[in-house]
């Protein structure tokens, strides 16, 4: 009964590989969430979707393409993989607010350790 | 710029000895904040949130935190800790619409038995 989960856990591959990772969660909410996780374990967003729409797009580089098929999954492809992409890689869900007074609690999928070589 | 600050890097304890960590943020509005936690290998897990309401606020596993506006700050605290907290503690905030979390650098605590 995992409430958001990834897969694979672990990645590792050669630079200048094309790779995804999936992410799919159960809870019924329609925003999901991807976070780097860096070698200092600084957190940062990167994407968010909500309902498959596109709303949050932060600085990353155009390598990275996420794809959401419907509202419980969202997946992240990483083209032409460099050194630097090694992180621990976060998915997560919430509700998306409607009526602006409150928001509901992110969940965080296991995280995907990519180590490119 | 949104900002979230987390005091300590690193704090080593010995069981029983209480805890507070800190955590300040630079946010235009107002904010939801969050303390998650990290246990060694393993995925956030959200210890407590604040929404509105009571400053005060009682997460899992005794941890609480006070949310004091005038102080942009939302420090975490427990009275007695256990080696079994021995994680990393991270501090987060976002909107009150929701949105992108920002997060602090985090505090690793190390309990020593």
């Amino acid at each position: 009964d995992t409430a958001v989960s990834q897969t694979p856990k672990y990645l590792v591959t050669q630079m200048g590989n094309d790779k995804s990772i999936k992410c799919e969660q159960n809870l019924g909410h329609d925003t999901m969430y991807w976070y780097k996780q860096d070698s200092k374990k600084f957190l940062k967003i990167m994407f968010s979707y909500n309902n498959k729409e596109l709303i949050i797009n932060e600085t990353v580089p155009n390598r990275f393409s996420p794809k959401s098929p419907d509202k419980a999954h969202l997946n992240l492809h990483i083209n032409s993989l460099e050194l630097g992409d090694s992180a621990v890689y976060f998915c997560a869900s919430s509700h998306r607010p409607t009526s602006g007074a409150s928001t509901d609690t992110q969940y965080f999928g296991p995280g995907t350790r990519l180590t490119v070589l | 710029a949104q900002s979230v600050s987390q005091h300590n890097h690193h704090v080593i304890l010995s069981e029983a000895a209480s805890l507070e960590l800190g955590c300040n943020y630079s946010y235009g509005g107002t904010v939801n904040l969050f303390w998650y936690v990290q246990y060694p290998g393993q995925h956030l897990q959200l210890l407590l949130k604040y929404f509105s309401g009571d400053p005060l606020v009682k997460g899992i596993k005794g941890f609480e935190a006070e949310f004091i506006k005038s102080k942009f700050s939302f420090n975490l605290r427990k009275p007695s800790v256990q080696w079994s907290d021995t994680a990393e503690y991270f501090c987060a905030v976002n909107a009150i619409w929701g949105g992108k979390l920002i997060f602090g650098q985090g505090t690793e605590l190390s309990v020593k038995p």
